[in-house]
């Protein structure tokens, strides 16, 4: 069974910078698995954020970004709001598959 | 703008099938290259991938999920639909329907129990 791993937890301070990853028990993350990122606030659904490794929706705030660091799917978000302060999914996509990670609570603080 | 919207029965009893319909609003599911797809949430969780199908009735499902799953459409109505058979209180979760890479709906929450 696919598993998909994200950091549990992270904190983060208020203009700061953080990185959130996405790594795959199958090996080395490629644009391949498309990777994807979805923000949940308590109480709501989840929202889109990143397609196919770093596309935005016209919605995605600009302070957010995707890409490919070491071998994992990132997700970095440059100058934290306290809004930001959520639970992030990452979804992989393994052939007509997909896999969502574990989720990752960032704290603003 | 899309807008999708969960419905169906609210409660299920164990060993019944769930059945749930995602309703699509703002544009018609036939057009464009999507798949349309179900995720669940049980309270406290993370995100889990149920599967998927597009309009060609092409569908694609969680291997652990496959042997219990449906997924339907039904373009006239431009509606998608999810069967779950065989429930268990383990199957208690809120449902989403999505567009892939999009647009979600707000979720149904449907518990198991007798």
């Amino acid at each position: 069974q696919t598993v998909v791993t994200q950091e549990p937890s992270l904190t983060v301070s208020p203009g700061g910078t953080v990185t959130l990853t996405c790594a795959s028990s199958t090996g080395e993350v490629t644009s391949g698995y498309y990777p994807n990122w979805f923000q949940q606030k308590p109480g709501q659904a989840p929202r889109s954020l990143i397609y196919g490794t770093s596309n935005k929706h016209s919605w995605t705030p600009a302070h957010f970004s995707g890409s490919l660091l070491g071998g994992k799917a990132a997700l970095t978000l440059s100058g934290v709001q306290p809004e930001d302060e959520a639970e992030y999914y990452c979804l992989l996509y393994y052939g007509g598959a997909r896999v969502f990670g574990g989720g990752t609570k960032l704290t603003v603080l | 703008q899309v807008q999708l919207q969960e419905s169906g029965p609210g409660l299920v009893k164990p060993s019944q099938t769930l059945s749930l319909t995602c309703t699509v609003s703002g544009g018609s599911i036939s057009s464009g290259n999507y798949y349309w797809s179900w995720i669940r949430q049980p309270a406290g969780k993370g995100l889990e991938w149920i599967g998927r199908i597009k309009t060609s009735g092409s569908t694609n499902y969680n291997p652990s999920l496959k042997s219990r799953v449906t997924i339907s459409v039904d373009t006239s109505k431009n509606q998608f639909s999810l069967q779950l058979s065989s429930v268990t209180a383990a199957d208690t979760a809120v449902y989403y329907c999505a567009r892939e890479p999009d647009y979600w709906g707000q979720g149904t929450l449907v518990t198991v129990s007798s």
